[in-house]
């Protein structure tokens, strides 16, 4: 067990509709990645959150945002599904700085559209 | 940006045996893990090696930053061991992002 927690563990939807993803990173993480795994893009980073503000992006769609709260768990909204928004979505928590060092993982929110 | 490459692909051995995966990038990096993930889709930490060598039970790991490229060593495999092994790293010029390899797929036949 990494210490991040995921929620829902799985989610079905349909095309058009938004979800909410949540993620609550380790006790005294400070920095909250999101990332998609999907079977045609693998592991793709989406955004990065440290202490509330946003830090880094990725390959993040305009459709999908992101916020970290300010006890520090993250929230990952994704509107106007589309069927290929179907994957595994992880969070990330890690310590230290906003710079990227050892991320520890949580077990994932499986997403899908149908 | 970064490219990151694994290899073998796709490895299948026999129980008991010894594998070296291999993670090369293509820019400096200011850190390097690996992880594994299991055939429930957790992703479990391995190693976190920005350079040098460590050592965990039956793995290993040894990474040559100025090389560009990082080992995975598996002893005596078992069939737990059994997934996909991911390196990810943080170029120096994007320090904030992680960039994925696309993997090995290890199956560990008893």
């Amino acid at each position: 067990d990494s210490g991040v927690t995921q929620t829902p563990k799985h989610l079905i939807t349909a095309t058009g509709q938004r979800v909410t993803l949540r993620c609550s990173p380790r006790s005294g993480d400070l920095s909250v990645y999101w990332y998609q795994q999907s079977l045609d893009q693998g592991l793709q980073f989406l955004i990065q959150y440290y202490n509330g503000e946003e830090r880094a992006k990725g390959n993040i769609l305009e459709r999908f945002s992101a916020q970290q709260f300010p006890d520090l768990h993250s929230e990952l909204n994704l509107s106007s599904l589309e069927l290929g928004d179907s994957a595994l979505y992880f969070c990330a928590s890690s310590p230290l700085g906003p710079l990227a060092n050892e991320q520890f993982f949580g077990p994932g929110t499986r997403l899908t559209v149908l | 940006g970064i490219q990151v490459e694994q290899s073998p692909p796709d490895l299948i051995l026999q129980e008991g045996a010894n594998s070296t995966l291999r993670c090369n990038f293509s820019d400096s990096v200011n850190n390097l893990q690996w992880f594994h993930q299991n055939p429930w889709g957790q992703l479990i930490n391995l190693f976190y090696i920005p350079s040098g060598t460590k050592q965990n039970g039956r793995l290993s790991a040894t990474t040559v930053a100025t090389e560009r490229y990082s080992l995975l060593y598996i002893s005596s495999s078992q069939t737990t061991d059994s997934g996909v092994y991911f390196c990810a790293v943080s170029p120096y010029s994007s320090a904030s992002k992680i960039i994925f390899g696309s993997g090995t797929r290890l199956s560990i036949r008893p």
